[in-house]
């Protein structure tokens, strides 16, 4: 059964500082998604990831995939307060159309 | 384009109800995907339908059921209730075998 991990699971940083949120997934697939939720919202895509390699920049945001290794990150530059939400993985694998979810990654930025 | 709409926003049911949530996908959208979403569990894949059929169904039992209609909206039925069942039901709609899910704001339901 196809697995998607992320880690770390929650994620406190100071505004200002980086870090990478990892996730893993058990099965062949060349496509990644990456999505944000806001607290008592809805799920909004951030990023689509289709090939080995791909590489993806939004703002202080920046996905990646390595379909070798089953690994994208996430990468966050220089933290806002804004970015403080939960971030979630997503594979879709052999094109199923059922895309599955890692556990999300809640992350608090704070001042 | 108007998004992904769920109804209604929030449901009370007992145990042993019957319960149907209802999405409207973005227009041109044929694929539509429900999940759900739990504390415990988080995100969840219920089932996904593209014109009117059933392509693929998650690990629920079968008292979770879904359809779709011609014109690409879709409801969901779960059937005798239980306190399990409180969750978010999202569902989500997709333009293309790559594009991303674009999620409505989602049904909270409540069983008690």
């Amino acid at each position: 059964e196809l697995k998607v991990e992320q880690n770390p699971l929650f994620l406190s940083m100071q505004e200002g500082k980086n870090y990478t949120i990892y996730c893993n997934y058990s099965t062949t697939s060349d496509r990644l998604y990456w999505y944000r939720q806001d607290p008592g919202k809805s799920l909004e895509s951030l990023f689509v990831l289709l090939s080995n390699g791909a590489v993806k920049q939004e703002g202080r945001l920046m996905a990646s995939l390595d379909t070798k290794a089953r690994l994208s990150t996430l990468h966050i530059t220089a933290a806002v307060h804004d970015l403080s939400a939960t971030y979630f993985c997503a594979v879709d694998p052999n094109n199923n159309n059922d895309m599955r979810f890692g556990a999300g990654t809640r992350l608090t930025v704070k001042p | 384009k108007a998004g992904v709409t769920q109804t209604p926003r929030y449901l009370i049911k007992t145990r042993g109800q019957q319960v149907t949530l209802s999405c409207s996908p973005i227009s041109g959208h044929r694929s539509v995907s429900w999940y759900q979403q739990t504390p415990g569990q988080g995100l969840q894949f219920l089932f996904e339908y593209f014109s009117e059929t059933q392509r693929n169904k998650g690990n629920f039992p079968g008292r979770f059921s879904g359809r779709q209609f011609s014109n690409s909206r879709s409801e969901m039925n779960v059937s005798t209730l239980e306190l399990g069942d409180s969750a978010l039901y999202l569902c989500a709609s997709r333009q293309g075998p790559s594009s991303p899910l674009h999620f409505g704001n989602g049904t909270r339901l409540t069983v008690t």
